[in-house]
């Protein structure tokens, strides 16, 4: 079974600060990770992929196999980051050609100014 | 361009009424999904469409029931519905292309109150 774990709800940093968003998951497969954030009243999106290796907003994001983790990382922290994250996996394909999501319960950020 | 659209955006119910949420994609992706997402618990996977003409269990399917109406709508419906399913639903849909490049597209979410 795959698996997302998540482990703070809430993560409150200074503007300017250096923001550390942790995600660990459990696999035994190859997975596909993911982040995806939700702004206040928009929907939720895409941020970026472990394939693309690049870099949004300002974030970044290393899969790390040998301790099973996928943090995302920015290092000066903005006030418009405010929102919450969400870590998913993707274990590959299931039916005919599409995959699942497999989501972490999302770390609310709020940067304070 | 609307992308993922949803219907109705908020909804109250009584317990054991029943109703159905309409998404649409004008995409011409693939597949389509539905999602709860419920307080501390993370978006969480109800029923996916793979294509056209096919749908699928997801993570937590009891309680409700999916039409794949033709490619470019995916509905959600619940026969009675219960307090337990007070939450918001998400609407998704990909191109079910390449597992390396495919990306979720979501809708703008319906917010169920079941009384």
């Amino acid at each position: 079974a795959q698996r997302v774990t998540q482990p703070e709800k809430l993560l409150s940093v200074f503007k300017g600060a250096p923001v550390e968003l942790k995600c660990n998951y459990s696999y035994s497969g190859s997975p596909e990770l993911f982040w995806y954030v939700q702004y206040s009243r928009q929907r939720l999106q895409l941020l970026l992929r472990h394939i693309s290796r690049e870099s949004i907003k300002g974030f970044t994001a290393d899969l790390n196999k040998g301790e099973t983790s996928f943090h995302l990382k920015k290092p000066f922290a903005q006030e418009e980051d405010s929102a919450m994250y969400y870590c998913a996996l993707s274990g590959g394909y299931s039916g005919a050609g599409s995959y699942q999501l497999t989501f972490g319960k999302g770390t609310k950020l709020s940067v304070i100014p | 361009n609307a992308g993922v659209t949803q219907t109705p955006k908020f909804q109250v119910l009584k317990t054991g009424q029943s109703m159905t949420l309409q998404c649409a994609q004008d995409m011409n992706h693939n597949s389509m999904y539905w999602y709860r997402q419920d307080p501390g618990m993370g978006l969480r996977l109800i029923y996916y469409s793979a294509s056209e003409g096919t749908t699928d269990k997801g993570e937590v399917p009891n309680g409700y029931n999916v039409s794949r109406l033709n490619k470019r709508e995916f509905s959600l419906r619940l026969e009675s519905a219960a307090p337990s399913q007070t939450s918001v639903y998400f609407c998704a849909s990909s191109a079910s292309g390449s597992v390396n490049t495919d990306t979720q597209y979501f809708g703008p979410g319906t917010r169920l109150t079941v009384l």
